[in-house]
């Protein structure tokens, strides 16, 4: 969806390296979403927000930290990036209770 | 863990079947939606039924749940090879009263093939 966009759309990097996955997206919702995809795992649920001083755990957050920045601003941080980080991240936005809306992914891999 | 696991991993039809994919999960909700994702794209949504209704439908596509049993189904009628994608249901079961939901839990996934 081009209201969601993410950036790097690809990023290889080295173990131990820090590295930011930026997201933005102009559908004004307040809740905004990471997740990680893994091959035959579905998506995983990294961490979310519902608003700009909400925070919250998903599913598989250690190793990662986020910020939210504004309400059209979310971003991921893997301080020490390892190898079992190498996945395909999305970003989400949603309403309350309604569907979500998916940016086109990072494809990030670590070395 | 996974909430929703999808049946089957994968299904091959030929253009003109319909194709039918479940999804059982284990905890109570408040809606189930179901997604679709071309090959490393992001997904897009489907379709979203909520835990009091019984059937959906959306052009082409139909989608039941049965609260009692814990599963959805999702069949898409008529199939096109442009239909070709993996489809993923993913459940909603926050505490509505604690303002919590629109968390999903995502299942694996039927990797749908539609051939010409």
């Amino acid at each position: 969806d081009a209201d969601v966009t993410q950036t790097p759309r690809n990023r290889i990097t080295k173990t131990g390296k820090r590295i930011m996955l930026e997201c933005s997206q102009t559908k004004g919702h307040d809740r905004m979403y990471w997740y990680r995809q893994d091959p035959g795992l579905g998506l995983r649920l990294i961490y979310y927000s519902f608003d700009v001083k909400d925070i919250n755990k998903g599913e598989i957050s250690d190793g990662y930290s986020v910020s939210r920045q504004a309400q059209a601003k979310f971003s991921l941080s893997l301080e020490s990036a390892i190898p079992n980080q190498t996945a395909l991240y999305f970003c989400a936005t949603s309403d309350h209770r309604t569907e979500q809306f998916f940016g086109p992914g990072t494809r990030l891999t670590v070395l | 863990s996974q909430q929703g696991e999808e049946d089957p991993q994968a299904l091959s039809i030929q253009e003109g079947e319909n194709a039918t994919m479940n999804c059982s999960y284990k905890t109570s909700i408040n809606n189930l939606q179901w997604y679709r994702q071309n090959s490393g794209r992001g997904l897009v949504h489907l379709i979203l039924i909520r835990s009091n209704e019984r059937e959906k439908h959306s052009g082409r596509l139909r989608v039941t749940l049965d609260t009692s049993k814990k599963s959805s189904s999702l069949l898409i009628t008529a199939s096109r090879a442009a239909d070709t994608a993996s489809y993923f249901c993913a459940t909603d079961a926050g505490l509505i009263l604690t303002g919590g939901g629109n968390k999903l839990t995502f299942g694996t996934g039927t990797q749908l093939k539609v051939e010409l």
